[in-house]
This record gives structure tokens, sequence and C-alpha cells, in this order.
């Protein structure tokens, strides 16, 4: 069975700061895995994803994340916060099993102060 | 291009009653999702759609139901609301033919059940 944790369900960051959201996953099989955004009163929104290739996926919005197989994890970061980027962020795992079925971390919000 | 549509956006029911909510996307997705999110919680799967004529249950299915209309549609009916489906309810599609890709959400429906 596959899941997600995500450390800290609460982050806050001065603007300008690094930005750093954890996720860990286990899986019994190599994972596909997810980074999702969600603004108040919104749906989710993909900021990247790591399917195969290199190890360190770029997304929109300045984000990137890296696969780290040892580790079984897959970190958010972005170097300097912005006002714009207080949401909750939610990592996903996924993998092909008589359909595709992903499962989602509880979720980190993210607080940027001024 | 509306990506995926859930009607409608906020609903109260009384304990007891019956609503259906509906769900349409225009992506051509093979595979369908119904999710709810309560607060820590993260997305709960409720049911799925893995291809057009099938339906799955998820990690939550108990007091719901769901018909998969057509490749466009998929409806998650409660038949008996409960306070405790009180949540935000969030319909998803992605490709689903054997390629892991990302899934688009819905825009969510918010309902209270009292």
């Amino acid at each position: 069975a596959q899941s997600v944790t995500q450390l800290g369900s609460h982050v806050s960051v001065s603007e300008g700061a690094l930005v750093l959201l954890r996720c860990n996953y286990s899986s019994s099989v190599p994972p596909y895995l997810f980074w999702y955004v969600q603004y108040p009163n919104q749906g989710l929104q993909l900021l990247l994803k790591y399917t195969t290739g290199a190890t360190l996926v770029k997304g929109i919005n300045g984000f990137e994340a890296e696969f780290k197989k040892s580790e079984t994890s897959f970190h958010l970061t972005k170097p300097s916060a912005h006002m714009s980027d207080a949401a909750e962020y939610f990592c996903a795992v996924s993998r092909w099993n008589y359909g595709q079925n992903f499962v989602f971390g509880p979720g980190t919000r993210l607080s940027v102060l001024p | 291009n509306a990506g995926v549509t859930q009607t409608p956006k906020f609903q109260v029911l009384k304990t007891g009653q019956s609503m259906t909510l509906q769900c349409a996307q225009d992506m051509n997705h093979n595979s369908m999702y119904w999710y709810r999110q309560d607060p820590g919680m993260g997305l709960r799967l409720i049911y799925y759609s893995a291809s057009e004529g099938t339906t799955d249950k998820g990690e939550v299915p108990n007091g719901y139901n769901v018909s998969r209309l057509n490749k466009r549609e998929f409806s998650l009916r409660l038949e008996s609301a409960a306070p405790s489906q009180t949540s935000v309810y969030f319909c998803a599609s992605s490709v689903g033919d054997r390629r892991i890709t990302e899934a688009f959400f819905g825009q969510g429906t918010r309902l209270t059940v009292v």
C-alpha cells in the first residue's frame, strides 16, 4: 500500500526566505510523484511532477523538487518566498494498478510573513 | 477549455436528504475520481472510474454511490445525507491510458449537512 507523509501541517516563512516543504512516501514499487497547490476556495493545481528521468524537477512559479529514492523523499523548495505563495500544498504518489490511483498527503499550509 | 466542471459549488442539506453532485470533463480522459477533503486529512478517494463503464470503491465509499454516465460525466450521489458527510468534494480526471499523468481537478463543491 502506498502512503504519503508531509512533515509539518503549517509552515511559516518570511518573504524572500527559502521555502522547504517535506514529503516522504512509502511504496512497494517506484512511484510517480506530484506536488499540487491549492489556493483558498479553489481546486488543486499541479505544481510539478516526477515520472521518469531527471530527479530534479522544475515546476511553475519558481518551485522545484528532487526525487531521492534512497530517502524515499520528494521535498519541494523555492529559493525566495513571495506573498502570493501562501496556500496549501499537497504531495501525491501515483501508480498504475487496474487504473491510475493517486494517494495524497495530509497537506502543508504555507504562510508567508511580510 | 473548461477542464473539469462541478455543480453545484455550494449546497446545504438537511440530515436524511439526498442529492447528486455532477461532474463533467471535456479533455477526453478515461479515468475520473471523486475525493473528499477534510481539514488535516488531505484528499481521500471515495470512488473512481478507471474507464467508461467501470467504477470502483476508494478509501471512504460508505454512504455514497456513483454513476459513470458516459465518458465525460461522473456523478456522486448521497442517498441519505449525514452530518459526517459535511466536506468539500472534488472531482478529478486523468488520461488513464497506462501513462502516468497528473490529475486535473474541478473547483469543488462545499457541502454542509445540518
